[in-house]
């Protein structure tokens, strides 16, 4: 069975910074690209960050380029989003996600549950 | 920034059908990109529902059906349940955005009167 399990999340000061990890199992993690999608408070999905299956190819959403680092370690299956310079808008649930290509792009096709960050001073 | 449009909330009763649109651009859907749809029970996590405009994963009841025509797509939900109330999402390509491309609906919300 997949499972990815997100961890990290918490409340931080306006200029903090937090460090999500996503632990997957039942696949193989180092055959797909992972991403993180997070959820503003009653709003909707907001695409993060994406990394190829070796980590060699990394994307941002403009919203969050130059303070997010995504990471992830084949080896332990796991991946990483570190958030610096947080600011009030990042306020969200961010859910790890994995992406299957498809014939014309990619789907999500498992989703974690999601971990809380709550930049408030 | 959202570029697929969808309607906030649909609402029917129990056992009626309603459908969600989609609206895209050229550059997305009308390109030929396909559609995917995902539904968020409240407090959960998104699950995939439909991939590939019409593909139903394993365990999704075929209550729920997609398609696609031109620069929009639709998700139809027949023999609407209470445990359909949820929110739905579209997704997409775009070709007009940097890196991988992916684009969500604005999400859509469904009420079982």
């Amino acid at each position: 069975e997949v499972q990815l399990v997100e961890s990290g999340g918490g409340l931080v000061q306006p200029g903090g910074s937090l460090r999500l990890s996503c632990a997957a199992s039942g696949f193989t993690f180092s055959s797909y690209e992972m991403n993180w999608v997070r959820q503003a408070p009653g709003k909707g999905l907001e695409w993060v960050s994406y990394i190829s299956s070796s980590g060699s190819t990394i994307y941002y959403a403009d919203s969050v380029k130059g303070r997010f680092t995504i990471s992830r370690d084949n080896a332990k299956n796991s991946l990483y989003l570190q958030m610096n310079s947080l600011r009030a808008e990042d306020t969200a649930v961010y859910y790890c996600a994995r992406a299957t290509s498809w014939a014309r792009g990619y789907y999500f096709d498992y989703w974690g549950q999601g971990t809380l960050v709550t930049v408030s001073s | 920034q959202s570029v697929l449009t969808q309607p906030p909330s649909v609402s029917g009763a129990p056992g009626q059908r309603v459908t969600i649109s989609c609206t895209g651009s050229s550059s997305n859907i009308g390109a030929g990109y396909d559609v995917h749809w995902y539904q968020q029970l409240p407090g959960t996590a998104p699950k995939l529902l439909i991939y590939g405009n019409s593909n139903r994963p394993s365990g999704v009841p075929d209550r729920f059906s997609g398609s696609k025509s031109g620069t929009s797509a639709s998700l139809a939900i027949t023999g609407l349940q209470a445990e359909d109330e949820a929110d739905y999402y579209c997704q997409s390509y775009d070709s007009s955005l940097s890196g991988p491309g992916y684009v969500f609906g604005t999400g859509t919300k469904v009420t079982v009167l």
